[in-house]
C-alpha cells in the first residue's frame, strides 16, 4: 500500500497568514493526490483534485502544487473559517490511501 | 442538489452484524461509483470499500476483507454495507462517498454527514 504523511500534524496560525501544508507519498503518485478539508462533526469536504485543481465553489485562496512524491497545500490568507483538519488522499493505487491528517488551530 | 444520506448505525456487539445504507438523490446514481469510508473517534479517514457502477467491480480494504459486502441497487438509488463479525476496532462514523474521475485518477466529490457504528459489549 502507498502510505501518505502530512507536516505538520499539527499548525497554529493567526488570521491572514499564509500557511503551507506538506503531503509526502511512499511512492511516486504522478499528480493524484487530493485534498480535503474537515471541520469537527461534520463530512470532509473535497479542496483540491488532481494536485492542484481546484473544486468548484472552493475559494482562490486555496491551492495545491506538487507531483510524484511530494505535496503542498497553501492557503494564501487564513479566514477564521479555515481552522480545521486537512487530509491529503492518493488515488494512484487501486486502494486510496489518506494521510494522517493537519489540524489548523488559531493562534 | 446532490444528497447522500447514511443510515443503519448503532451500538452492536462484538461478533455481531449491522448493515448500513447511503441513499442518493440530485444525480444520476446509477452512473457513478460508490465508497464507504470510515473514521475511528478522534482519528483519520480510512478507506473501507469501492464499487463499480454496475457493481461488477468491488474492492476492499484489508482490515475488513472478508467480513463486509458493498452492494448496490440502482433501481433504488442506494448503497449498501452490510457488516458482519464486527469488532471494537469497527467503532467509527461511517461515510458513503460519490467518486469521480480525472484523467486516471480519482477523487470523493460528496459525502454523507456519516452514521455512527459502536461496536461494545
Amino acid at each position: 500500500d502507498i502510505q501518505m504523511t502530512q507536516s505538520p500534524s499539527s499548525l497554529s496560525a493567526s488570521v491572514g497568514d499564509r500557511v503551507t501544508i506538506t503531503c509526502r507519498a511512499s511512492q511516486s503518485i504522478s499528480s493524484y493526490l487530493n485534498w480535503y478539508q474537515q471541520k469537527p462533526g461534520k463530512a470532509p469536504k473535497l479542496l483540491i483534485y488532481a494536485a492542484s485543481s481546484l473544486q468548484s465553489g472552493v475559494p482562490s485562496r486555496f491551492s495545491g502544487s506538487g507531483s510524484g512524491t511530494d505535496f503542498t497545500l497553501t492557503i494564501s490568507s487564513l479566514q477564521p473559517e479555515d481552522f480545521a483538519t486537512y487530509y491529503c488522499q492518493q488515488s494512484y493505487s487501486t486502494f486510496d490511501t489518506f494521510g494522517q491528517g493537519t489540524k489548523l488551530e488559531i493562534k | 442538489e446532490v444528497q447522500l444520506v447514511e443510515s443503519g448505525g448503532g451500538l452492536v456487539q462484538p461478533g455481531g452484524s449491522l448493515r448500513l445504507s447511503c441513499a442518493a438523490s440530485g444525480f444520476t446514481f446509477s452512473s457513478y461509483e460508490m465508497n464507504w469510508v470510515r473514521q475511528a473517534p478522534g482519528k483519520g479517514l480510512e478507506w473501507v470499500s469501492y464499487i463499480s457502477s454496475s457493481g461488477s467491480t468491488i474492492y476492499y480494504a484489508d482490515s475488513v476483507k472478508g467480513r463486509f459486502t458493498i452492494s448496490r441497487d440502482n433501481a433504488k438509488n442506494s448503497l449498501y454495507l452490510q457488516m458482519n463479525s464486527l469488532r471494537a476496532e469497527d467503532t467509527a462514523v461511517y461515510y458513503c462517498a460519490r467518486e469521480s474521475h480525472f484523467y486516471g485518477g480519482d477523487y470523493f466529490d460528496y459525502w454523507g454527514q456519516g452514521t455512527l457504528v459502536t461496536v461494545s459489549s
